[in-house]
């Protein structure tokens, strides 16, 4: 089984601090995305990389960056962290190999507060 | 551009009763779609995906969806829902570069 792996399940920071959150995955899979997820809006992609050291922006990136510079592990960072960026976030993986077909794996979310 | 919608917020049924959750999709070319459930606290877990042949597919946990392209419709349904489904559930469609695209999500409550 796949298993992709977020460092923390619930993280506190304060507003301006540089936030890292970090992901793992165990299956050699090239794509890799970060989502925050918030009521009613469902997933919303932030950024999503093809392989090592690519990355793309998705739809809302704004105050965001990420690095990926081994191939299973792909980190979010917030620059300066603000009150709005307060959210569930999520972590998915994914093969290439069989196309659009291979679904997305997830970890299990880091839920953070910013105060 | 691609999108999916999940008409329905909030559904409550009772244990031991049908559901159908709804899913539209709006995509250009053969859709590649997916149903995801999500317990409180956890991450997505996949339960079924459709990309071709037989339209009506079936997943675990006893899950199965039907793919109508005359409706751009991937509904999911269950013949006898257990209190264990309260969950919230997903509807995606993967787009030509990899990544996907999400529905807002329908929140299932389950009544004794």
């Amino acid at each position: 089984d796949v298993k992709v792996t977020q460092s923390s399940r619930y993280l506190v920071k304060r507003t301006g601090e540089k936030v890292f959150l970090e992901c793992v995955q165990d299956m050699d899979h090239e794509n890799m995305f970060w989502y925050r997820q918030d009521p009613g809006l469902g997933l919303r992609l932030i950024y999503f990389s093809y392989d090592v050291k690519m990355k793309e922006k998705g739809d809302i990136p704004e105050g965001y960056s990420v690095s990926r510079e081994k191939k299973e592990r792909f980190s979010l960072i917030l620059e300066s962290a603000s009150t709005n960026q307060t959210s569930m976030y999520l972590c998915a993986s994914k093969s290439v190999e069989g196309g659009l077909n291979q679904p997305q794996h997830f970890g299990d979310g880091t839920r953070l507060s910013i105060l | 551009a691609q999108s999916v919608t999940q008409p329905d917020i909030h559904i409550t049924v009772s244990e031991g009763a049908s559901l159908e959750l709804r899913c539209n999709y709006s995509y250009g070319a053969t859709p590649y779609l997916f149903w995801y459930v999500q317990s409180p606290g956890q991450g997505l877990q996949l339960l079924l995906k459709y990309f071709s042949g037989d339209t009506l597919v079936q997943g675990i946990k006893g899950f199965e969806a039907e793919f109508k392209r005359s409706q751009s419709s991937f509904n999911l349904r269950k013949p006898s829902v257990h209190w264990s489904d309260a969950a919230e559930y997903f509807c995606a469609v993967s787009r030509w570069n990899n990544d996907m695209r999400f529905g807002a999500g329908t929140r299932l409550t389950v009544k004794p």
